[in-house]
């Protein structure tokens, strides 16, 4: 049950393009369609972003968008936003004994 | 409106035992898998155990497995976590948060609880 792989920190400007990755394995990014991304601001319980990889749920934006190729997901921002500014975390599926893996987060830092 | 309240939380001694409950309301609880995720102090998220709709499918992480039990009680809507043996790594933001699909225990969260905080300490 190792952690994915995040950048600690990735930042932009408002308007900028920003994109963070999350790189696992075989056994759990490069294996599965269930990727998920959550949004987490200080003091805040997390709030999911992004689900089996590249769907949203109602009600966030479409200028996050998420994307996999192999082992590595990626988070994208279109257009950052002040708002924006938070901690990010992936997840994946690992396999019947580990229903969930997460990557060790990155702090989006809008300047 | 979904709902996801946890409690139970507190300081425990190392070696010690609690339960975390999970209340829910707001949506057909016995369709869904509900999964605990912690977060230590000034640290990231980790997921430390889920459960089918059914209770028959139960997964733990490494860290706590042997310590920890996860079970539900479908018709009052509840999840708990009994935590023993208890260690103080274990002390953390405890969440609860519900499975976004249905039947499937794939850990992908569309609800989360506010917390309960559970410090392990002499």
């Amino acid at each position: 049950q190792s952690a994915l792989t995040q950048p600690p920190s990735a930042s932009g400007s408002p308007g900028q393009s920003v994109t963070i990755s999350c790189t696992g394995t075989s056994s759990d990014v490069g294996g599965y369609n269930y990727v998920s991304w959550y949004q987490q601001h200080p003091g805040k319980a997390p709030k999911l972003l992004i689900y089996e990889v590249d769907k949203r749920p109602s009600g966030v934006p479409d200028r996050f968008s998420g994307s996999k190729s192999g082992n590595t997901a990626s988070l994208t921002f279109s257009g950052l936003q002040a708002e924006d500014e938070a901690d990010y975390y992936c997840s994946s599926y690992a396999g019947t004994n580990t229903y969930g893996v997460f990557g060790g987060g990155t702090k989006l830092t809008v300047l | 409106e979904v709902q996801l309240v946890e409690s139970g939380g507190g300081l425990v001694q190392p070696g010690g035992s609690l339960r975390l409950s999970c209340a829910t309301s707001g949506f057909i609880f016995n369709d869904f898998a509900i999964h605990w995720v912690r977060q230590a102090p000034g640290k990231g998220l980790e997921w430390v155990s889920g459960i089918s709709w059914s209770s028959t499918s139960i997964a733990y992480a490494d860290s706590v497995k042997g310590r920890f039990t996860t079970s539900r009680d479908n018709a009052k809507n509840t999840v708990y976590l009994q935590m023993n043996s208890l260690r103080p790594e274990d002390t953390a933001l405890y969440y609860c948060a519900k499975g976004i699909n249905i039947i499937t225990v794939v850990f992908m969260a569309d609800y989360w609880g506010q917390g309960a905080l559970v410090t392990v300490s002499s």
